[in-house]
């Protein structure tokens, strides 16, 4: 089947380490994103990827770094210089040139501070 | 720049209650608009879209139409179930901007038998 998939589904960070979430699509999809969900506050955009090697910076990509080394894969690192990571992060994907518009989640990964 | 406003929740109906959940955006162009569901715990699944001006989305007993002149796309369903709780959000792709989906903050919806 085809989809998009996070893991770990939880994850714990201590201080001062940084931790890498994973993101894998076999939906064929050019642009990924990932979003940050807080209670109350919808989705912010962290960063995207409309093609391997290039990626951009969202709405609050400031403690956040990203890859895109390959087509399906777009990880994300919280970094020990993001003081407020407690979150539940969204991975999404969607086909540039399909004409189909619709962006695709992952089940999400939540992150909390130890 | 572009924005998605949706009605404040949670909302609590009963089964079988009438459900309107508002949301009006502010986009330049020609934007595809949509209603995302997402359940407890899950990422966000697609309930409907349109994509252009008086287009009916509908999914699932779930209706929204695409009004340019209201700017507006209400969602709507005639009759909840308990299985409906969950949170819906609104959203808007402007294919003139970099491909990034514009989101509301989502309205939370709790049905109670």
């Amino acid at each position: 089947d085809g989809g998009i998939t996070q893991s770990p589904k939880y994850l714990f960070r201590k201080e001062g380490q940084n931790v890498t979430l994973s993101c894998e699509q076999n939906l064929n999809h050019d642009a990924m994103y990932w979003y940050r969900q807080d209670p109350g506050q919808g989705l912010r955009l962290i960063y995207y990827s409309q093609i391997v090697n290039d990626f951009q910076k969202g709405d609050i990509a400031e403690g956040y770094s990203v890859s895109r080394e390959k087509k399906e894969s777009f990880p994300l690192t919280v970094t020990s210089a993001q003081k407020n990571p407690t979150a539940f992060y969204l991975c999404a994907s969607k086909g540039l040139w399909t004409g189909e518009d619709i962006q695709y989640f992952g089940a999400g990964t939540r992150l909390s501070v130890l | 720049g572009d924005s998605v406003t949706q009605m404040e929740g949670p909302v609590t109906l009963s089964e079988e209650a009438f459900l309107t959940i508002n949301c009006t955006y502010t986009a330049t162009g020609y934007p595809s608009l949509f209603w995302y569901v997402q359940y407890p715990g899950e990422g966000l699944q697609l309930l409907l879209k349109a994509t252009k001006a008086d287009d009916k989305g509908s999914n699932k007993g779930f209706e929204a139409t695409y009004r340019k002149e209201t700017t507006s796309f209400h969602l709507e369903k005639g009759s909840v179930q308990v299985s409906d709780s969950a949170v819906y959000f609104c959203a808007l792709n402007n294919p003139g901007g970099y491909q990034k989906v514009t989101f509301g903050t989502g309205t939370k919806l709790q049905v109670i038998p």
